[in-house]
C-alpha cells in the first residue's frame, strides 16, 4: 500500500524566509506524487506534481519540490515566504488503483 | 478553466435524515471520487467510481453510503441515515486516468445536528 508521511503538522516562518515542508513516501512501485494546497474554507488546489520526468518540479506560486528516490522524499520548498502562502499543505501519492493517499497535512503560518 | 462543482456548499441536517451531496465532475474525466475531511483532520478517501461502478471503497464507506451517476454529468453521494460523526467537509474529485492529477471541488460542508 502507498502512504505519505508529513513531518511537522505546523510550520511557522517569517515573511521572506525559506519555506520547507517535508514529505516522505512509501511506495512499492515508482510513485506519482502531488502537493495540494488548501486555503481556509476552500477546496484542494494542485500546487505541483511529479510524474517520473524531471526530479525537480516547479509549481504555482513559486513553489517547487524535489523527488529524491534514495531518501524517499518529496519535500516542498519556496525561497521566500509570502503572507498569502498561509494555508494547509497536503502531500499525496497515487498507485495503480488511481486512489490518492493523502498525508495528514502541514499548516503553514507566515509571520509578518 | 474546467472545474469540479459541488452543491450545496453547506448542508445542515438532522441526525437520521438522508442527504444527497451533488457533484459535476470535469466533462472528459473518467474517474470520480469522494473524500471527506473531518474538521482539523486529514483528507480521507471514501470511494472511487469508474465505468459506472465502484472501483474502490474505504472502510468508512459502509452500507449507509452510496454513490450514483444518474445522468452522465452528475455524481452523487448519498448518506442514508446521517450520524453526528458524519459531520465533515466532503470533497468530490475527478481525473482523466491513473496517475494524473485529481481536480477537487470546493467541498460541501455537512453538519449533522
Amino acid at each position: 500500500a502507498q502512504s505519505v508521511t508529513q513531518l511537522g503538522s505546523h510550520v511557522s516562518v517569517s515573511e521572506g524566509a525559506l519555506v520547507l515542508l517535508r514529505c516522505n513516501y512509501s511506495s512499492s512501485v515508482p510513485p506519482y506524487l502531488f502537493w495540494y494546497v488548501q486555503y481556509p474554507n476552500q477546496g484542494l488546489q494542485l500546487l505541483l506534481k511529479y510524474t517520473s520526468a524531471a526530479t525537480l518540479v516547479k509549481g504555482i506560486n513559486g513553489f517547487e519540490a524535489e523527488f529524491k528516490k534514495s531518501e524517499t522524499s518529496f519535500h516542498l520548498t519556496k525561497p521566500s515566504a509570502h503572507m498569502s502562502d498561509a494555508a494547509e499543505y497536503f502531500c499525496a501519492v497515487t498507485d495503480a488503483s488511481n486512489q490518492f493517499y493523502f498525508g495528514t497535512g502541514t499548516s503553514l503560518t507566515v509571520i509578518p | 478553466e474546467p472545474e469540479v462543482t459541488q452543491t450545496p456548499s453547506h448542508q445542515v441536517t438532522q441526525m437520521g435524515q438522508e442527504v444527497i451531496l451533488r457533484c459535476v465532475p470535469i466533462s472528459n474525466h473518467l474517474y470520480f471520487y469522494w473524500y471527506r475531511q473531518i474538521l482539523g483532520q486529514k483528507v480521507e478517501f471514501l470511494v472511487s467510481f469508474y465505468n459506472n461502478e465502484i472501483s474502490e471503497k474505504s472502510e468508512i464507506f459502509d452500507d449507509q453510503f452510496s454513490v450514483e451517476r444518474p445522468d452522465g454529468s452528475n455524481f452523487t453521494l448519498k448518506i442514508r441515515s446521517t450520524k453526528l460523526e458524519d459531520s465533515a467537509m466532503y470533497f468530490c474529485a475527478s481525473n482523466e486516468g491513473p496517475n494524473t492529477e485529481a481536480f477537487f471541488g470546493q467541498g460541501t460542508r455537512l453538519t449533522v445536528v
